[in-house]
């Protein structure tokens, strides 16, 4: 099992641009969550997605928009990018919600830098 | 709101000490908590949550509501244990609130 992966692993952008980050969840997960690190912060959650819908959202702005797809892998989209948008974006994919044996499984991240 | 504070940024123990990692919450429901680990140049990772009440690589944790903590014991540190540690804590509503951190250093 590949785990969860993601893609981009570094992306560099300019303040202004849109950026679209892509997570493939564990085959058989149908949960699909997105975390924003900064340096030297604890993860801090954005999105949550079950079954292609939005399950959670976090304290962020309306820039910040995501969906998942059939097939549960999901995208991170990004509009208008500050340099404060520069970070480590995790996503984490789980089997259910909202079970006591549900565990989130991480990826290794995309490195984004907003210059 | 729910807030999960980790107190020490940094900790060095020596190998063979025991070691004791921070971890106080806030929530008003009832917490689920887990502590990750990150190794170097690997993910994030679940090293242990509360309601298994197990041991994973030596490391404990004990949940106390009477004090809102959650810390994470080893009687004997080893070199392998350097690491980021992140303390969390699960809402109802299936995310996780992460504390900023601990970098555990074990000096060999």
């Amino acid at each position: 099992d590949a785990g969860v992966t993601q893609s981009p692993t570094h992306l560099i952008k300019t303040r202004g641009q849109h950026v679209t980050l892509r997570c493939s969840p564990i085959s058989g997960h149908k949960s699909v969550s997105w975390y924003q690190q900064v340096l030297g912060q604890g993860p801090q959650f954005i999105f949550q997605y079950y079954e292609k819908e939005e399950r959670g959202r976090g304290n962020f702005p309306d820039r910040f928009s995501a969906r998942q797809f059939p097939n549960y892998s999901s995208e991170l989209n990004v509009n208008a990018l500050l340099l404060g948008d520069s970070a480590l974006y995790l996503c984490a994919s789980s089997p259910e919600l909202g079970s006591a044996k549900n565990i989130q499984y991480f990826g290794a991240g995309t490195r984004l830098s907003v210059l | 709101a729910q807030r999960v504070t980790q107190p020490e940024k940094l900790l060095s123990v020596f190998k063979g000490a025991p070691v004791e990692l921070k971890c106080n919450y806030s929530y008003s429901g009832s917490p689920e908590l887990f502590w990750y680990v990150q190794y170097s140049r690997q993910r994030l990772q679940l090293l242990l949550r509360h309601i298994s009440r197990e041991s994973i690589k030596g490391f404990t944790a004990d949940l106390n509501k009477g004090e809102t903590s959650f810390h994470l014991k080893k009687p004997f540190a080893q070199e392998e244990d350097s690491a980021m540690y992140y303390c969390a804590l699960r809402t109802g509503a299936n995310n996780l609130f992460f504390g900023t951190g601990t970098r555990l250093t074990v000096i060999p």
